[in-house]
């Protein structure tokens, strides 16, 4: 099992809607989430942090952490072109000072 | 300004040879970090520093030195490159590792 776990996509949504992303993490003792965006050829970017339990608003974006299911979401509500990127779920190791990435999951929002 | 900048941005080389690649912030954070991206996109981290003092270092080929010679710069060496090395590096820096990271740009090496 991989410590954390995503959906690679392609995830395709219109342009307006709503994209859910979902990540899944097998360490428990995890505490610490970050979701970040990458476009093609460049470097990841910060979309959000997320330390306790529930939503987590800012603009368009919101994330959700539940630590008893062990899953971290992003939903990005009125998608639009200039969201289609790989988005990366991170979350702290817990005992060690280092970040476990997913693998990403690719966004396509269309016109 | 740029937060966190790496230089060089592509390197193009021969199997064999040694290379580095050099990493600043001006964020004043305490922690950096080196990554690898490879052809799959996957992100893992090589190694960690915290103020100068190496706290990460993943099962990496000794091949590969890292250097900080203060808490602000943060650079890799690596010797006798393989092709498999043929990735990209990416630095980053946080306040400390529950904090949110800052990469930057990326070096594309290229093995030949």
């Amino acid at each position: 099992q991989k410590e954390v776990e995503q959906n690679s996509g392609p995830l395709s949504v219109p342009e307006g809607a709503i994209a859910s992303l979902n990540c899944t993490y097998s360490d428990r003792g995890s505490q610490s989430f970050f979701w970040y965006r990458q476009y093609s050829g460049k470097s990841p970017e910060l979309i959000m942090s997320i330390y306790s339990n529930g939503d987590k608003e800012d603009g368009r974006f919101t994330a959700q952490l539940n630590k008893a299911s062990q899953y971290v979401s992003l939903l990005i509500r009125d998608s639009q072109p200039s969201d289609s990127a790989t988005y990366l779920c991170a979350a702290r190791k817990s005992g060690y000072n280092k970040l476990i990435f997913g693998a990403g999951t690719r966004l396509a929002v269309h016109p | 300004d740029t937060a966190v900048s790496q230089t060089p941005k592509y390197l193009v080389t021969q199997m064999g040879n040694d290379k580095s690649i050099k990493c600043e912030q001006n964020l004043g954070h305490d922690t950096m970090y080196w990554y690898k991206q490879d052809s799959k996109k996957f992100l893992k981290i090589m190694f960690s520093y915290n103020n100068k003092e190496l706290i990460i270092n993943e099962t990496v080929p000794n091949r590969f030195s890292p250097k900080s010679p203060d808490k602000a710069h943060l650079n890799l060496h690596i010797n006798s490159l393989e092709l498999g090395d043929s990735a990209v590096y990416f630095c980053a820096s946080s306040q400390d590792i529950d904090q949110p990271q800052h990469f930057g740009d990326g070096t594309r090496l290229s093995i030949l």
